[in-house]
């Protein structure tokens, strides 16, 4: 099936930093989702996407859906310690099948 | 409160026995997933089902059973053919035609 391909694959940033990761496909996607996984526990949706070139925003998350339909970004301004986990970026592969999934940012904030 | 209950949490089994995961929905999703997650490997499909008494094989089926006899409920068997049954599943609901599933807490599981 579909792969989305994530980057980076793990990020290790200071507390107060910004933190910039992207997911791009081989193909279009008419909706981009962005979760986030604690440690041991499931992914909890935190933005969809669902036209191009859409920027919106939850907190101090922000996500843009790429114009090419291709690609999409996840920033997250002035990172807290909480902000530890995956981010994994999804999709519906066509249609109404289920969704797809990168491998996932893992990411690590430093006090 | 409306959700997605997995259970257990955490599970050991001996090598050679199935064993079966809940998962439980009161969102009146049509919809269920159950996906596999290994290190590094992110989320994988075994099986979903849009609508009772139906359900397809994802991408990684084999050595996996699954009944959808109710709307609320999806358990995921695994079977001692799998071969490497060892990972963190995740049960998720959504809509019909709805793109944005929700997430049990997942089940670990460990064969001995």
């Amino acid at each position: 099936g579909q792969q989305l391909n994530q980057s980076p694959q793990s990020m290790f940033i200071q507390e107060g930093e910004d933190v910039s990761m992207n997911c791009t496909s081989s193909s279009i996607f008419n909706t981009w989702l962005w979760y986030k996984q604690d440690p041991g526990e499931g992914p909890v949706l935190l933005i969809a996407l669902y036209k191009a070139g859409e920027l919106t925003s939850n907190g101090r998350l922000t996500a843009q859906f790429g114009i090419t339909r291709k690609d999409s970004f996840l920033n997250i301004s002035a990172s807290i310690p909480s902000d530890v986990g995956i981010y994994f970026c999804a999709g519906p592969d066509s249609g109404n099948t289920p969704l797809v999934f990168g491998k996932g940012t893992r990411l690590s904030v430093i006090a | 409160d409306g959700g997605i209950t997995q259970s257990p949490k955490y599970l050991f089994r001996k090598e050679g026995q199935n064993v079966t995961l809940s998962c439980e929905q009161n969102l009146n999703h049509d919809a269920m997933y159950w996906y596999r997650q290994d290190p590094g490997q992110g989320l994988r499909l075994i099986y979903y089902s849009q609508i009772v008494n139906d359900f397809q094989k994802g991408d990684i089926a084999e050595g996996y059973s699954v009944s959808r006899e109710k709307k609320e409920s999806f358990p995921l068997t695994v079977t001692s053919a799998q071969k490497n049954p060892t990972a963190f599943y995740l049960c998720a609901s959504s809509t019909t035609g709805g793109t944005e599933a929700f997430f049990g807490q997942g089940t670990r599981l460990t064969v001995v």
